[in-house]
């Protein structure tokens, strides 16, 4: 088992350039998450999926877009990347029962 | 405004002493908390959970107890040591989770030999 994975682990991006970021689980989980954590904050849940084909906004959902067309992946997109959106940003997963969510190792993105 | 709020950002303890992450909360649908452990570079990895309808849970070095009137929740590690050198995140989660967790700031816990 590999847990949660994530793709890419680094990336630097020019003001505007789009990108996707790719997480995936191979636990059977249905609930997926985004969080971004910057310096000294916690981590801040940006979009979530309940199950394959759903998604819902999180605390912090703007500037950002989600899909979830497999159960097992859920991408998270960047349109027009911006220098606040420089952060690290982590993916987790839940089953649809219990509240422990597992957590990828994160991706660090960094917008000049 | 911050609904779990960890006001320590960092604690000092000597290894085999006793260590102890505090955590409050605002919010009183929160029925669920958890703690997470993070090494830098690395994700979360979760490390114990407790319920609101109990006041204590114990995984063997770990505790953490739940003060609901007060909103207030802790995490004793005892004995501390170097592994235990990590940020610690408080969570909560209210209605089932399914909508995410609500994290703190985050404790840096070092552990001095």
């Amino acid at each position: 088992n590999a847990g949660v994975t994530q793709t890419p682990k680094f990336r630097v991006l020019k003001t505007g350039q789009s990108m996707t970021l790719l997480c995936a689980q191979d636990m059977n989980h249905e609930y997926m998450y985004w969080y971004r954590q910057d310096p000294g904050m916690g981590l801040r849940l940006i979009h979530y999926s309940v199950g394959e084909g759903t998604t819902a906004k999180g605390e912090v959902p703007d500037g950002y877009n989600v899909s979830r067309l497999k159960k097992q992946n859920f991408l998270l997109g960047l349109e027009s990347a911006a220098p606040s959106q420089t952060s690290v940003y982590f993916c987790a997963s839940r089953r649809d029962w219990g509240n422990e969510q597992f957590f990828g190792p994160g991706t660090r993105l960094t917008v000049l | 405004d911050q609904q779990v709020k960890q006001n320590s950002p960092s604690l000092s303890v000597q290894e085999g002493r006793i260590s102890i992450l505090n955590c409050d909360y605002t919010n009183s649908m929160f029925d669920y908390f958890l703690w997470y452990k993070k090494y830098p570079a690395e994700g979360p990895t979760f490390l114990i959970s407790i319920s609101s309808i109990k006041d204590k849970n114990e995984d063997g070095r770990f505790t953490v107890f739940l003060n609901k009137s007060a909103k207030h929740l802790s995490l004793h590690i005892v004995p501390s040591q170097p592994g235990d050198s990590a940020v610690y995140f408080c969570a909560a989660d209210s209605g089932g989770g399914a909508d995410g967790l609500t994290f703190g700031k985050g404790t840096h816990l070092i552990i001095q030999p």
